[in-house]
């Protein structure tokens, strides 16, 4: 256990619509991810952080905007939410060498978004 | 950029058996990470197994090994003794090691059926 909780953990919202989904970690991480599944592509990137406000893109960022204003938290904005953006959206730190094996990503549980 | 390929959509075992899952990868660097990550229905993501590219002996925790052929670009994963709760998706995935910024590039699973 990370200490990574995800919220909401489920959500249904209207195309056009803005939504924002809440990553929290309890355990001082420098480096924070979102990545996003969906059927046929495994698990993509979407932005990451390595920092109080340093955040970069990953390979998926068009629609997607993030913040970090303090450590533990990371949040993944969805500005005008559109059906293609439906998917499982994990949060994700990596792991330094004192607090486990070093350079390894832990995951939280995952929030269900669906854009109808 | 990086690639990770699972040729194997799906497979099945039967409980008590070995079971071989495969992944190459495709990179110009020296200095990376490999992992499996085994996704069962809950849709948690759970860390197996982990490689650093610069051992050259093969990782393993209790029922689970890999066979790491750095030169084949080739990471597989081996289940002994599989069990019922080995049923799950498993994921390759690959980090490049670059200064703090390392991000996970995975495959697109394999979806793995242990039979009772």
């Amino acid at each position: 256990d990370a200490g990574i909780t995800q919220s909401p953990r489920h959500k249904v919202t209207e195309t056009g619509t803005p939504v924002t989904l809440r990553c929290h970690q309890t355990e001082n991480h420098r480096y924070m991810y979102w990545y996003r599944q969906d059927p046929g592509h495994g698990l993509r990137l979407i932005h990451y952080s390595y920092g109080v406000k340093d955040t970069d893109k990953g390979e998926v960022s068009d629609g997607y905007s993030v913040s970090r204003s303090k450590t533990e938290d990371f949040l993944l904005t969805l500005e005008s939410a559109t059906s293609s953006q439906t998917s499982v959206y994990f949060c994700a730190i990596k792991a330094t060498r004192v607090q486990g094996p070093g350079n390894t990503i832990y995951f939280g549980e995952g929030s269900w978004l669906t854009v109808v | 950029a990086q690639t990770v390929t699972q040729s194997q959509p799906e497979m099945s075992v039967q409980e008590a058996e070995t079971v071989t899952l495969s992944c190459t990868y495709d990179t110009s660097e020296n200095n990376y990470y490999l992992f499996w990550y085994k996704q069962p229905p809950s849709r948690q993501m759970i860390l197996v197994i982990r490689q650093e590219a610069y051992k050259q002996q093969n990782a393993t925790e209790n029922r689970f090994s890999v066979n790491f052929q750095k030169a084949a670009k080739s990471f597989s994963l081996k289940i002994s003794d599989s069990q019922l709760g080995d049923t799950a998706m498993y994921f390759c995935a690959f980090m490049k090691l670059q200064g703090g910024s390392e991000k996970l590039v995975f495959g697109k699973g394999t979806k793995l059926t242990v039979n009772p």
